[in-house]
């Protein structure tokens, strides 16, 4: 079964640039998308179809992708972006999607 | 903004039934047209797809994620603009709560515990 494979965890300083890694097979030929989620709460789509930030998103959210690897990268991180990061993405023949294993990110 | 509001969950025995619904709605939304998602997060876990059903134009079918293929069926009303999740053959590890998207919007999710 298809995989995407995240970092449990990323922890920067407040101001920091935090990059978020997924990789999979199948990324040189699909979007990745990036959720946040905060506890006890819905996921909130940050970024789509790679590099796409959705209205309301802070520009200090971006996205990028190369091969097979998809990185969330978030400029001038702040206390507030502290939560679980998913990436989420189809496998090659866009039916059976899949959501990485999620990553913390501690800003502090 | 796209409204979306789950029901259905509670506690059902390994082995039981049960049906999610997912009633979607919002300016500017047009439900005929989106293709519907279930996701699951089981406690202190990650998210996970179920699965999701194409809209009718796209050929309406729909598509599991492999541990609920052949258990779970996803369907559509959509004069009714609403979605459903058929469970059956219940395990104790499908206990999670389970949320209804169209990848960019996202009910507060119904929690399903299935226990003795």
């Amino acid at each position: 079964s298809y995989e995407l494979t995240q970092p449990p965890s990323v922890s920067v300083s407040p101001g920091q640039t935090a990059k978020i890694t997924c990789s999979g097979d199948a990324l040189p030929r699909k979007y990745a998308h990036w959720y946040q989620q905060k506890s006890g709460q819905a996921p909130v789509l940050v970024i789509y179809e790679d590099n796409k930030r959705p209205s309301g998103i802070p520009e200090r959210f971006s996205g990028s992708s190369s091969g097979t690897m998809a990185t969330l990268i978030i400029s001038g991180a702040q206390v507030a972006d502290e939560g679980d990061y998913y990436c989420y993405s189809t496998d090659n023949s866009g039916d059976i999607w899949v959501f990485g294993g999620g990553t913390k990110l501690t800003v502090l | 903004e796209v409204q979306v509001v789950e029901s259905g969950g509670g506690l059902v025995k390994p082995g039981g039934s049960l049906r999610l619904s997912c009633a979607a709605s919002g300016s500017g939304f047009t439900f005929t047209n989106a293709w519907m998602n279930w996701v699951r997060q089981a406690p202190g876990k990650g998210l996970e797809w179920v699965g999701l059903i194409k809209s009718k134009t796209n050929g309406g079918t729909a598509h599991y994620a492999a541990p609920v293929k052949d258990r779970f069926t996803i369907s559509r009303n959509d004069s009714k603009n609403t979605l459903f999740l058929q469970m059956k053959s219940l395990k104790m590890e499908d206990t999670a709560v389970y949320f209804c998207t169209n990848g960019d919007s996202w009910g507060q999710g119904t929690l399903v515990t299935v226990s003795s």
